[in-house]
């Protein structure tokens, strides 16, 4: 089925490890994005890309970096986990942007760092 | 600067009950909104939007209207049914380095019980 794909769907780290969340998406869409949800806060936006081989940041995107070598894959890096980072990240992506009406979300991937 | 705000929840109503989420917002310019629905397990869907002042956007018996006086977005449903229970959360979207961005309030968590 066409869509976003993340994975894993669970993860548990330690503090100081590193670990990539995965999405990817088989709608040549051009747009990308990376959110994390925390609880009474909503989505924030952490890094997004609008095409491949550019990225930029968004809201929060203090100790995490991405890269965009291909148009279907978007993966998140964690390179020292911390237990501020503890949260549900969701991949989203669209043709243009955010706010259009196919602007697709991926399921989540919940991350919890002890 | 751009901000949502929406009431807290959780809202728990009988089903067939009248549902109202009220939304408000802060922006520059005319952003458009939106309201997106978030099922459990799952990413977030649009559910509706609105792109300027007065319009009214409706899906699945739910409805809001853009009031540019209020700067508000309140969600509707005359009759809620159990299958609606989920998180929705309001959005605007604003133009900022040349491209979109979706800002997100802190989510309602709506429970309907038989």
């Amino acid at each position: 089925n066409a869509g976003v794909t993340q994975t894993p769907k669970f993860q548990v780290l330690k503090t100081g490890q590193s670990m990539t969340l995965q999405c990817a998406q088989d709608m040549n869409h051009e747009y990308m994005s990376w959110y994390r949800q925390d609880p009474g806060m909503g989505l924030r936006l952490i890094h997004y890309s609008v095409g491949a081989g550019i990225t930029d940041q968004g809201e929060v995107p203090n100790g995490y970096n991405v890269s965009r070598s291909t148009t279907e894959d978007f993966p998140l890096r964690l390179l020292s986990a911390a237990p501020s980072q503890t949260s549900v990240y969701f991949c989203a992506s669209s043709r243009t942007g955010p706010g259009e009406d196919r602007y697709t979300f991926g399921s989540g991937t919940r991350l919890t760092v002890v | 600067g751009n901000s949502v705000t929406q009431m807290e929840g959780p809202v728990t109503l009988s089903e067939e009950a009248f549902l109202t989420i009220n939304c408000t917002y802060t922006a520059t310019g005319y952003p458009s909104l939106f309201w997106y629905v978030q099922y459990p397990g799952e990413g977030l869907q649009l559910l509706l939007k609105a792109t300027k002042a007065d319009d009214k956007g409706s899906n699945k018996g739910f409805e809001a209207t853009y009031r540019k006086e209020t700067t508000s977005f309140h969600l509707e449903k005359g009759s809620v049914q159990v299958s609606d229970s989920a998180v929705y959360f309001c959005a605007l979207s604003v133009t900022s380095g040349g491209y979109n961005k979706l800002i997100f309030g802190a989510g309602t968590r709506l429970a309907v019980h038989p």
